[in-house]
């Protein structure tokens, strides 16, 4: 049982680059989140999904792309990376569809640098 | 949206001694509160938490106190050791669903 898992584990990109972080959940739950932390800052919600078919936008969607592919994979994309975007990246899941709080379930993280 | 303020930035407290980290939050409807701890290359993970129909809840060296009245909720932390070097944040619901963080609080123990 690997939890939630995140690809890749490192990634450099240049200015205007474009890549796709993936996520994926082996525990059956509805809700899935991409989040951000910046040094000093905390965890920032970028966007996430109550439940498969639906996406919603968080607290810093700009720059930013998602996709629910199925109920295990929320990937994040980054059609032209900026340096502002250079950040650490984590995925979690929650069990209920939202409306009720309840425990979230990070992955290990991707750290993206963008020169 | 929902504001939570986080005390200290840092903390470092010798083994065996308690730490105490502070939030506030600026949501009177707020009801869970939760905190989270970060060991380092590491995706947080859930320590604690407390519904807004109890004011103070334990797990063995740890507890989470909640003030609704002042809005402010604690995590207490004694006989520290070594292994509770970490980074820990709170949290409180956006609109039910998703978290808003705290922005961390380093505790350092040393031996």
């Amino acid at each position: 049982n690997a939890g939630v898992t995140q690809t890749p584990k490192f990634q450099v990109l240049k200015t205007g680059q474009s890549m796709t972080l993936q996520c994926a959940q082996d525990m059956n739950h509805n809700s899935m989140y991409w989040y951000r932390q910046d040094p000093g800052m905390g965890l920032r919600l970028i966007y996430y999904s109550a439940s498969e078919g639906t996406t919603d936008k968080g607290e810093v969607p700009n720059g930013y792309n998602v996709s629910r592919l199925n109920k295990r994979e929320f990937s994040l994309r980054l059609e032209s990376a900026a340096p502002s975007q250079t950040s650490v990246y984590f995925c979690a899941v929650v069990p209920g569809s939202g409306g009720i709080p309840d425990t979230q379930y990070f992955g290990p993280g991707t750290r993206l640098t963008v020169l | 949206g929902e504001n939570v303020e986080q005390h200290p930035s840092t903390l470092s407290v010798q083994e065996g001694d308690s730490a105490v980290i502070k939030c506030t939050y600026s949501d009177s409807a707020s009801n869970y509160f939760p905190w989270y701890k970060q060991e380092l290359g590491k995706g947080p993970q859930l320590i604690i938490d407390i519904r807004s129909n109890v004011g103070e809840k334990k797990d063995q060296r740890i507890a989470v106190t909640l003030n609704k009245t002042a809005k402010h909720f604690s995590l207490h932390i004694t006989e520290t050791q070594p292994e509770d070097s970490a980074v820990y944040f709170c949290a409180a619901p956006i609109s039910g669903y998703a978290l808003n963080f705290g922005k961390g609080t380093s505790l350092l123990v040393t031996p």
